[in-house]
């Protein structure tokens, strides 16, 4: 089993659409959780943290359920440019910041 | 201020054959780690140096190593090359203090065995 699992998609959507992706990590000892997106054959860039009490940057919001090990990203007003793979990442350690990647999601935004 | 940059941006190797790829981490960080993504997955951790040491290693045989030099930059070597390391390598900077600080990645080095 993977320690993170992501629906891989692909996701394809009309602009303006609200969209919800889910993940699932396995390590309870995991303590910082993440969204990262990553571009057609570039770099991952992290999108935002995400905190226990769920937490918001626009029109993304990002939800945490420690005890259900369950991790939610929702985009609202999709926007051509939101066409990405959205990685879900946990990490288990502080300074040592050894990050576990999901396989990601694709997302496609239709004009 | 230059974000990581890493080098070469693209490589051709046979296989068995010995690779060097190199990382310059973003200026003011001090930590540097290295990821293995295959087509279509996600990054997977190779190893993190910090303080010139390796400080984890991930999943990945011995056949990968690495070093940290005093101005923080960083290389990956892999030996014995498999067709099965074909993949884009990024490297990634974090400051290595205790607590959470944002890891950046450089733009990878796609690497082809044949």
């Amino acid at each position: 089993r993977k320690e993170v699992e992501q629906d891989p998609g692909p996701f394809n959507v009309p602009e303006g659409a609200t969209v919800a992706f889910n993940c699932t990590y396995s390590n309870s000892a995991s303590q910082s959780f993440f969204w990262y997106r990553q571009d057609c054959r570039k770099e991952p860039k992290l999108l935002m943290s995400v905190y226990s009490s769920g937490n918001e940057d626009g029109r993304f919001t990002a939800q945490l359920n420690r005890a259900s090990q369950y991790i939610s990203l929702l985009i609202r007003d999709s926007k051509l440019s939101d066409s990405a793979t959205y990685l879900c990442v946990v990490s288990t350690s502080g300074s040592a910041r050894q990050l576990t990647f999901g396989s990601g999601t694709q997302l496609t935004v239709l004009p | 201020d230059a974000g990581v940059t890493q080098s070469p941006t693209h490589l051709i190797k046979t296989r068995g054959q010995q690779v060097t790829l190199r990382c310059s981490p973003k200026s003011g960080h001090d930590t540097v780690s290295w990821y293995q993504q295959a087509l279509g997955q996600g990054p997977q951790f190779i190893f993190q140096y910090y303080e010139e040491e390796e400080r984890q290693r991930g999943n990945f045989p011995d056949r990968f190593s690495g070093h940290q030099f005093p101005n923080y930059s960083s290389e990956l070597n892999v030996n014995a090359l498999l067709l099965g390391d074909s993949a884009l390598y990024l490297c990634a900077s974090s400051l290595g203090g205790a607590g959470n600080t944002e890891a950046f990645f450089g733009q990878g080095t796609r690497l082809t065995v044949v």
